[in-house]
């Protein structure tokens, strides 16, 4: 089976200030993938990033990082430099194999707020 | 521009409707996903498929059922809607590297 983890609920964070916004997963297939999805109140699903289990560098966007350490299970994002554009819904979300299949898995999702 | 789209944005359906949800993507991509979202849960997986005619259920099933007859096309079917089912559906279908999702439909059962 597998799980991903978002522990935080709500976050506020300054404009022009770099912000965690934090992802734990729980797989046992040995080659997964990890994503960021954005979800502003418009409802769409922007994708952000991803970061496969085998790449050896973590993964950047533009201002968008991926902290991925493996033997930690987590994979959090890093946004830098917040704009007020930046407030919105952040879902993380795995790749995995169910029964030989691909399955992808959505956490609960971190509210994001920037302040001007 | 890679698309997935949606049959409805918003449907009312009374209770022990059967309702359909259509989901068409135009990208040739063998995975497709049906989730619902609710506010604190995020997204929960219904149902998923990876081929023509292929399914598999996903965390939540209970109450669904879903069609592919062809690649592009993978449908919802609420066989009698509750009213613990009103909620933002999402489509998605998939490469390795990312998910596309379609706009989603706010289904509301009366």
């Amino acid at each position: 089976a597998q799980k991903i983890t978002q522990t935080q609920p709500g976050m506020f964070v300054q404009e022009k200030e770099a912000v965690t916004l934090d992802c734990t997963y729980d797989t046992s297939d040995p080659s997964y993938g990890l994503f960021w999805y954005k979800q502003p109140s418009s409802g769409e699903m922007i994708f952000l990033i991803y970061q496969g289990s085998y790449d050896q560098q973590n993964a950047t966007e533009g201002r968008y990082s991926l902290n991925f350490q493996k033997a930690r299970k987590s994979a959090n994002l890093v946004i830098s430099a917040s704009q007020l554009g930046d407030s919105a819904m952040y879902f993380c979300a795995m790749r995995g194999f169910s029964g030989g299949y691909q399955k992808v898995t959505f956490g609960t999702g971190t509210k994001l707020q920037v302040i001007p | 521009d890679v698309k997935v789209t949606q049959s409805s944005r918003y449907l009312v359906k009374r209770t022990g409707e059967k309702v359909f949800l259509e989901c068409v993507q135009d990208m040739d991509h063998e995975n497709m996903f049906w989730y619902r979202q609710d506010p604190g849960l995020g997204l929960r997986l219904i149902y998923f498929s990876y081929d023509v005619k292929m399914k598999e259920k996903g965390d939540i099933p209970e109450g669904y059922s879903v069609s592919r007859e062809k690649k592009e096309r993978f449908s919802l079917i609420l066989e009698s809607a509750s009213t613990n089912q009103t909620s933002m559906y999402l489509c998605a279908s998939s490469t390795t590297a990312e998910a596309f999702f379609g706009q989603g439909t706010r289904l509301t059962v009366v």
